[in-house]
């Protein structure tokens, strides 16, 4: 069974800090993907990013960068000098090569404060 | 990324009614899915709808309470049919992406049944 664990439930943060999140996941599978998405409160889900498996480059997007582990089974979210509009919940998700199931792990809820 | 569009954005009901929720999208895609999201929680697939043949209900859903139909490669609908309070959720229709593995997520349509 494959399993998404966030354990930070709610992070708060004062504009212009580093925030990370956490994702750890469980998985009997050699090939799979790793996504975050982004519920901001209007509450549609935006994608971020899909990782595969076979790639353990760390990816960095303007603010965003992502660090995934293997060795710890850790897909980590690190929003560099956040923003007001980085509030939102985010959602990071699994899913096994071949499947379009998501398993979805319950989310952290990030608050900047101005 | 597709478009993805749904109908109603928000919605008020009584007990005993039903609703359906339209998703319609900008491109053809082979596969649509129906997730819920219950106040506070993460999001749980309903079931995944090909077109032209029965969608495939997940563990805990059944045709009977959430009849789908998919007329289309750019078009589902979801009913919740005779609701409860225990229904009021975000319904978030999604689409599969283009490269594999990846959805993509309609604005969501917040139900609030009295």
């Amino acid at each position: 069974a494959q399993k998404v664990t966030q354990a930070q439930t709610e992070i708060s943060v004062v504009e212009k800090e580093d925030v990370t999140l956490d994702c750890v996941y469980e998985t009997r599978d050699t090939t799979y993907y790793l996504f975050w998405y982004k519920q901001p409160p209007s509450g549609e889900l935006v994608f971020l990013i899909r990782r595969n498996s076979f790639d353990e480059q760390n990816e960095i997007s303007g603010r965003y960068s992502w660090n995934f582990q293997k060795s710890t089974s850790s897909f980590n979210f690190t929003i560099t000098a956040s923003q007001v509009v980085d509030s939102a919940v985010y959602f990071c998700a699994l899913s096994r090569a071949g499947s379009y199931q998501l398993t979805f792990g319950k989310g952290t809820k990030l608050s900047v404060i101005p | 990324s597709a478009v993805i569009s749904q109908k109603p954005s928000r919605d008020i009901c009584q007990r005993g009614t039903s609703l359906t929720i339209q998703c319609q999208v900008d491109s053809q895609v082979t596969m649509m899915f129906w997730y819920r999201q219950q106040p506070g929680q993460s999001l749980t697939l309903i079931a995944t709808a090909n077109q032209g043949s029965e969608a495939t209900y997940e563990s805990g859903f059944v045709i009977d309470k959430f009849p789908i139909s998919r007329p289309n490669l750019t078009f589902s609908t979801l009913t919740v049919s005779n609701m409860s309070p225990e229904d009021s959720s975000i319904y978030l229709c999604s689409v599969e992406g283009r490269g594999g593995e990846t959805q993509y997520f309609g604005p969501g349509t917040r139900l609030l049944v009295l």
